[in-house]
């Protein structure tokens, strides 16, 4: 079975860069898109962008170029890296597993909370 | 971007009840749309992908279906346990976009 384990800071200072890791276990990376989706105090969610099974990534522009998606085949987990943070990018963070003709997001991490603020 | 309207935002039914939940794009994403649930403190999971499929383990009283750019679930004699928030996403194409959610109260 597909587990998801996502890591981050939790505190992050405005301007800074939020570094965040999903942990893949149950299934290699390299068979699948993965994405990160967020989730913002009023509950709203946004899909951040995915990196696929080749490696090439595609992102949301609503980050106007902030973001960039890795990962390491080698520890099998994904990151993500969004530059020059600031409060509106406080929430929760998911990886999701991307599969299926449709692109179905399944399982997902249980997310990680990271808050900006000074 | 495709925009993607959820209503409603909440609805409050009882146990046996039918309730509809609705999404509304303005762009015909065909079968490109699926469905989450999401209960307090926990990650949304996967209910219905492709439009109408259902995802495994899923029980039979939810159902989905797409007609142009509206798509719905229905969930058919509600129980206690489907106290939830309700996602749609398009992923017709990028960036995939969510709906707003419904909260489901029963």
């Amino acid at each position: 079975q597909v587990h998801l384990d996502e890591a981050g800071p939790g505190l992050v200072k405005p301007s800074e860069i939020l570094s965040l890791t999903c942990t893949v276990s149950g299934d290699s990376i390299n068979n699948y898109y993965w994405s990160w989706i967020r989730q913002s105090p009023e509950k709203t969610l946004e899909w951040i962008g995915y990196i696929d099974d080749t490696g090439s990534t595609k992102y949301n522009p609503s980050l106007k170029g902030r973001g960039s998606i890795s990962r390491d085949t080698s520890k099998n987990h994904i990151s993500l890296f969004l530059k020059d943070v600031r409060e509106g990018d406080t929430g929760v963070y998911y990886c999701s597993r991307v599969g299926g003709r449709v692109w179905w997001s399944d399982p997902w991490g249980q997310g990680t909370l990271v808050t900006v603020s000074s | 971007d495709i925009q993607v309207t959820q209503t409603p935002t909440s609805l409050s039914a009882s146990v046996g009840d039918e309730v509809t939940i609705t999404c509304r794009t303005n762009f015909n994403p065909r079968n490109f749309l699926n469905w989450y649930q999401q209960k307090p403190g926990k990650a949304p999971s996967l209910l219905i992908f492709g439009a109408s499929t259902l995802q495994t383990g899923v029980p039979l009283r939810f159902s989905a279906s797409t007609s142009g750019t509206q798509s719905s679930l229905t969930i058919d004699n509600l129980q206690p346990e489907d106290s939830a928030t309700y996602f749609c996403q398009q992923t017709y194409s990028t960036p995939w976009t969510f709906g707003q959610g419904t909260r489901v109260e029963v």
